[in-house]
């Protein structure tokens, strides 16, 4: 299956320590998209990459959160300090360079804050 | 400031039946729009989407309209299956030089098809 990889699939961690989730996306695809969604909520995106390079942060929160996606090696979300209200899925997307490739999605991190 | 909205939080229908799945946006600059089903603990699957130049798009069971002067897309599931009984999305987004860009998300829908 060379769909989209995120692992952990569920990462607990106590207040103030650090979350790093992990992303490979498919096979050939260039652009690399975060998504978290709270309980009872749709998904809300985050943050948008392609190789080394951040193209649009503007639904990352100013402080504690950070992605990269490097030239090898799978994309990374790194929350530091996690604070309770940090409890989310956590989704990540790929998808092909160009116009109408949708996105597909891995089956997510579950990130619980004790 | 929700861009895309979907009003029913669940819908229920009989198996055979046809499903109606609606979803109401409020950015004119939006160029294509996307439904995504989602099972618990699984991420979206994409099923079907349409370009805004558009107004029908047919996938086999699913079928996408789209009216741009009401701002308002619906999804059809005919005939509806069992297997068919997950949270529905609705997405939208913008092409930009980059490519695509973000996904704006509705805040779902939850099918039931009842047997």
């Amino acid at each position: 299956n060379a769909g989209v990889m995120q692992n952990p699939r569920h990462l607990v961690r106590r207040r103030g320590q650090e979350a790093r989730l992990r992303c490979s996306p498919m096979k050939g695809h260039s652009h690399v998209y975060w998504y978290r969604q709270l309980p009872e909520e749709g998904l809300k995106f985050m943050v948008y990459l392609q190789k080394e390079n951040i193209i649009d942060e503007s639904g990352m929160p100013k402080e504690r959160f950070s992605a990269e996606f490097p030239k090898e090696g799978p994309s990374i979300l790194r929350i530091q300090q996690v604070v309770r209200g940090d409890s989310a899925a956590y989704f990540c997307a790929s998808s092909h360079q160009g116009q109408d490739q949708p996105q597909h999605f891995g089956d997510g991190t579950r990130l619980s804050i004790l | 400031d929700q861009q895309v909205k979907q009003n029913s939080p669940s819908l229920s229908v009989q198996e055979g039946r046809i499903s109606i799945l609606n979803c109401d946006y409020t950015n004119s600059m939006f160029d294509y729009f996307l439904w995504y089903k989602k099972y618990p603990a699984e991420g979206p699957t994409f099923l079907i989407s349409i370009s805004s130049i558009k107004d029908k798009n047919e996938d086999g069971r699913f079928t996408v309209f789209l009216n741009k002067s009401a701002k308002h897309l619906s999804l059809h599931i005919v005939p509806s299956q069992p297997g068919d009984s997950a949270v529905y999305f609705c997405a939208a987004l913008i092409i930009s030089n980059f490519g695509n860009e973000k996904l704006t998300f509705g805040t779902g829908t939850r099918l039931t098809i009842i047997p």
